[in-house]
């Protein structure tokens, strides 16, 4: 079956680094997808990894690795505002999402 | 610019009554989708549209349909609500036709109660 692990919840400190994983099986692979969602509002998309390796995108970069199955979201500097849910989402081989519960990132001062 | 645009933003329905949330968008997007959210789970899709006059089923369909007769618009209807479909519901666009690939743009949500 296909399926997408990512923690539940996870706490961090104001101005700090926190990593959200992500370890996924699909059928097929064609990318991966990270989007953030603040309480009570819609998900924003943060970024799409196809390839390997790590992308950076101010203070947010998303880590690729294909042969492990694994992802991670990085955020650095955190501050206050980045207290939302994180979704992690694998595309499988008939390009359909396959979505992770989400990951609840605290921030605390 | 609006983007996507659902309604109503909530709704509380009594079980077996029928109803329709609405979603436009006006970014020309081809592919559109509609998605329920509960808590503890990934978001499923329910019905999708890679483009306008085609539709398709989604991981959990029953109960819910959907149709495309323009490019902005893609209603999704519950023909006779039970407590289970209590759910936030989200209407979703993308400018990938193929599907899959592209960002998505989401709807801010409907949040219904089925009693």
């Amino acid at each position: 079956g296909q399926n997408i692990d990512q923690p539940t919840e996870m706490t961090a400190t104001e101005g700090a680094i926190v990593q959200i994983n992500c370890t996924y099986q699909t059928s097929g692979f064609n990318g991966l997808f990270w989007y953030q969602q603040h309480a009570g509002e819609a998900p924003t998309f943060l970024s799409y990894n196809v390839l390997d390796g790590l992308e950076e995108k101010g203070r947010f970069s998303s880590f690729l690795s294909r042969s492990k199955g694994y992802s991670y979201l990085l955020l650095k500097e955190l501050q206050m505002k980045d207290s939302a849910s994180y979704l992690c989402a694998g595309v499988d081989s008939n390009y359909q999402l396959i979505w992770g519960a989400g990951t609840k990132l605290i921030i605390k001062p | 610019t609006a983007g996507i645009t659902q309604a109503p933003t909530s709704q509380i329905l009594a079980a077996g009554r029928s109803m329709t949330l609405r979603c436009t968008q006006d970014m020309r997007h081809n592919a559109m989708y509609w998605y329920r959210q509960d808590l503890g789970l990934g978001l499923r899709l329910i019905h999708y549209s890679n483009t306008a006059g085609t539709t398709g089923k989604g991981e959990v369909p029953d109960g819910y349909s959907v149709s495309r007769a323009n490019t902005d618009d893609f209603p999704l209807t519950l023909a006779s609500a039970v407590p289970s479909q209590t759910s936030v519901y989200f209407c979703a666009s993308s400018d990938s036709v193929i599907g899959g690939t592209g960002e998505l743009f989401f709807g801010e949500g409907s949040r219904l109660t089925v009693l």
